[in-house]
């Protein structure tokens, strides 16, 4: 069984750019979830993606936005980026009706 | 507004010894409490979980404690060994509009654990 796989690992960007992070879904699971852990905070969940549509969304604004393919992977792209965005995003695997999420590894994103 | 309050910041604790760790929350829509433990570098990972019909669970040395009334859970972790020393975050978790679970975590407690 693969678990979830998150590409790149690190990312370094400069303000006002546009970043594209992705995630490879656990064999079996049809559900991403994005979240954005802050240095020494925890995770803050973005949104929800099942069958290709967004499914759920937290506080976060439309420069953040995503994919899911057939193939269950995912990606995760912000626009404008700004400094705060600095973060280590994380994908969460899981399948449909509130089971368990399991989390890929994250990708580091330093703005400057 | 922080959903999940989660305390303490810090523990530490002697190998062998107890380690307890707190949550509240205030949205009575919550339905799923997992604890996650995660070491630097690496993503979070699923510890225990409970959801409000029962109680208390136990996985081995890990014992979620629910108290539905008072919207808390704890984790305890028995036994404390130095490998246990990692971050670890309660969460909270609710059902989205489609269906599926959306996860609101505390700030995390920093957990080391002396030989």
């Amino acid at each position: 069984e693969t678990g979830v796989t998150q590409s790149p690992t690190h990312l370094i960007k400069t303000r006002g750019q546009q970043v594209t992070l992705r995630c490879s879904s656990q064999s079996g699971h049809n559900t991403v979830s994005w979240y954005q852990q802050a240095l020494g905070q925890g995770p803050q969940f973005i949104f929800q993606y099942y069958r290709e549509e967004e499914n759920g969304r937290g506080n976060f604004p439309p420069r953040f936005s995503g994919l899911q393919f057939p193939n269950y992977s995912s990606e995760l792209n912000v626009n404008a980026l700004e400094l705060d965005d600095s973060a280590l995003y994380l994908c969460a695997s899981s399948l449909y009706w509130g089971n368990e999420q399991f989390f890929g590894p994250g990708t580091r994103l330093t703005v400057l | 507004q922080q959903q999940v309050k989660q305390s303490p910041q810090s523990l530490i604790v002697q190998k062998g010894g107890i380690s307890i760790i707190n949550c509240a929350y205030e949205n009575t829509a919550f339905d799923y409490f997992p604890w996650y433990q995660q070491f630097p570098g690496k993503g979070p990972a699923l510890l225990i979980a409970i959801r409000p019909d029962v109680s208390e669970k136990k996985e081995g040395r890990f014992t979620i404690s629910f108290n539905k009334s008072a919207k808390q859970f704890s984790l305890h972790i028995m036994d404390s060994q130095p490998g246990d020393s990692a971050t670890y975050f309660c969460a909270a978790g609710s059902i989205t509009q489609g269906g599926s679970e959306k996860l609101v975590f505390g700030k995390g407690t920093k957990l080391t654990v002396n030989p």
